[in-house]
């Protein structure tokens, strides 16, 4: 099952952030905290990842709160193409541990 | 960035017969793969694990002898469906693990869309 829990759909105005949070309380301390995300009808798309440091790359920004129980993926100037179902995976690091989806967040980038 | 290709990307069959989907992973060794599959608006669910040179590992639920999983080389996993029927059509996905250890991210292919008739 899946150990996060995020809102079902949210809405973002184009060029504005975007702002994903997502809650993962039963974190353990060696797993972390991964995004993707999935546009309709394509394999999923790794956005980025975190232990205990706030991430950034080219893609977005991960802010995980100190006591590590909840995150927020920042999209800094979303796009129409940002449109998509974005998914907050808690994995452990052990080489067969797969990623486990839950329902996600439908972010809708609107015009 | 890794690349994993997942082919075809759609099939059409008949009922009671086998489709076969491969998965490569194109520029790194993948000593684990996973397969998923998706049904309409809803998320991702895990099937199995393969790991290269040894039996797949199933998810409770998941008939072994329905969907054959073969990874016999550190680039190539393929799930076969054998006698397809249409509740078999989804959207399959397979993941890829990249063998270096310090590579912690997770791979997807394009997925492939098996409609069954």
């Amino acid at each position: 099952d899946a150990k996060t829990t995020q809102p079902p759909s949210m809405d973002c105005a184009e060029g504005r952030a975007a702002n994903l949070p997502c809650n993962h309380s039963t974190i353990s301390g060696n797993e972390y905290v991964y995004w993707y995300r999935q546009i309709h009808s394509q394999g999923p798309q790794y956005i980025i990842h975190g232990l205990k440091n706030n991430e950034t790359n080219e893609m977005a920004s991960l802010i995980i709160t100190e006591d590590r129980k909840s995150s927020t993926l920042i999209l800094p100037h979303a796009t129409l193409r940002d449109t998509a179902v974005y998914y907050c995976i808690v994995r452990g690091l052990s080489g067969n541990t797969p990623l486990v989806f839950g329902k996600g967040t439908r972010l809708s980038v609107i015009a | 960035g890794a690349v994993v290709s997942q082919h075809p990307s759609r099939v059409i069959c008949k009922s009671g017969t086998s489709v076969k989907i491969e998965c490569r992973s194109l520029d790194f060794q993948a000593t684990t793969m996973f397969w998923y599959r998706q049904f309409p608006k809803q998320s991702l669910m895990l099937m199995a694990t393969s790991n290269e040179g040894s039996k797949a590992t199933y998810e409770q639920g998941v008939e072994k002898d329905k969907f054959l999983i073969n990874h016999a080389s550190l680039t190539l996993s393929t799930l076969t469906v054998t006698s397809a029927h249409p509740e078999d059509s989804s959207f399959y996905i397979c993941s890829a693990r990249d063998r270096e250890v310090f590579r912690e991210k997770l791979f997807f292919g394009s997925g492939t869309q098996l409609s069954v008739l």
